[in-house]
């Protein structure tokens, strides 16, 4: 069944510095992913959806990427702030049920 | 708008002890979901629901009970509470069953 993976290691970058997180996903190409933000004792809050058929799709200081042939999303923060530091949390339909399935989160630190 | 409400954010339970968490929400979804999420293991779907009176196992559902009896409010039981329940739970909402989700904040339950 489908399956999400993330780089489970945090990343540390610098204030400023483009941040860029993959999620990659095992098995056929889902119809979109979901790219949600969660920070510490809070609930996931949804950021971006990208279609299989788009490959960028970008909102203000955010933009991510679609590959097929890679079977990968990249998302990409530019111009970072240490108040982007949270767990980024990607997403799309799998499992038995194919309801929204999660990658672990990858937690992004900025540091200023 | 509240958007979506859960209650308690924080519970101790004995083990056998039995609970229900509460969730509401204000934007009139028809889609609703309950998930549990562990450190280093994701956000697992628990059970979910499609409208009133329809409810559906997710990916873990042994253990827990849930009921719909209104488009509002979907809360999640525990019958006999086990270690293994130690999680934090989020209930989320979505317009459709493809599109973002609505999360609440949470409840942290431990059962000793």
């Amino acid at each position: 069944s489908q399956k999400i993976e993330q780089n489970s290691e945090a990343l540390n970058i610098q204030e400023g510095k483009t941040a860029t997180l993959t999620c990659n996903y095992t098995n056929y190409s889902p119809a979109y992913l979901q790219w949600y933000r969660q920070d510490p004792g809070r609930g996931p809050v949804f950021l971006l959806l990208i279609r299989e058929n788009e490959k960028e799709k970008r909102k203000e200081r955010l933009k991510v990427t679609f590959d097929t042939t890679l079977k990968q999303s990249l998302f990409h923060i530019t111009a970072s702030q240490p108040a982007d530091s949270a767990t980024y949390l990607c997403a799309t339909l799998g499992g038995a049920t194919n309801k929204l399935i999660f990658g672990t989160g990858t937690l992004l630190a900025v540091q200023p | 708008n509240a958007g979506v409400t859960q209650t308690p954010k924080f519970r101790i339970l004995k083990i056998g002890q039995s609970m229900t968490l509460q969730c509401a929400q204000d934007m009139n979804h028809n889609y609703m979901y309950w998930y549990r999420q562990d450190p280093g293991m994701g956000l697992k779907l628990i059970y979910y629901s499609v409208g009133a009176g329809i409810t559906d196992k997710g990916e873990v559902p042994n253990g827990y009970n849930v009921s719909r009896s209104t488009t509002e409010d979907f809360p999640l039981r525990l019958e006999l509470a086990a270690p293994s329940q130690t999680s934090v739970y989020f209930c989320a909402s979505s317009i459709q069953g493809t599109g973002e989700l609505f999360f609440g904040e949470g409840s942290r339950l431990t059962v000793l």
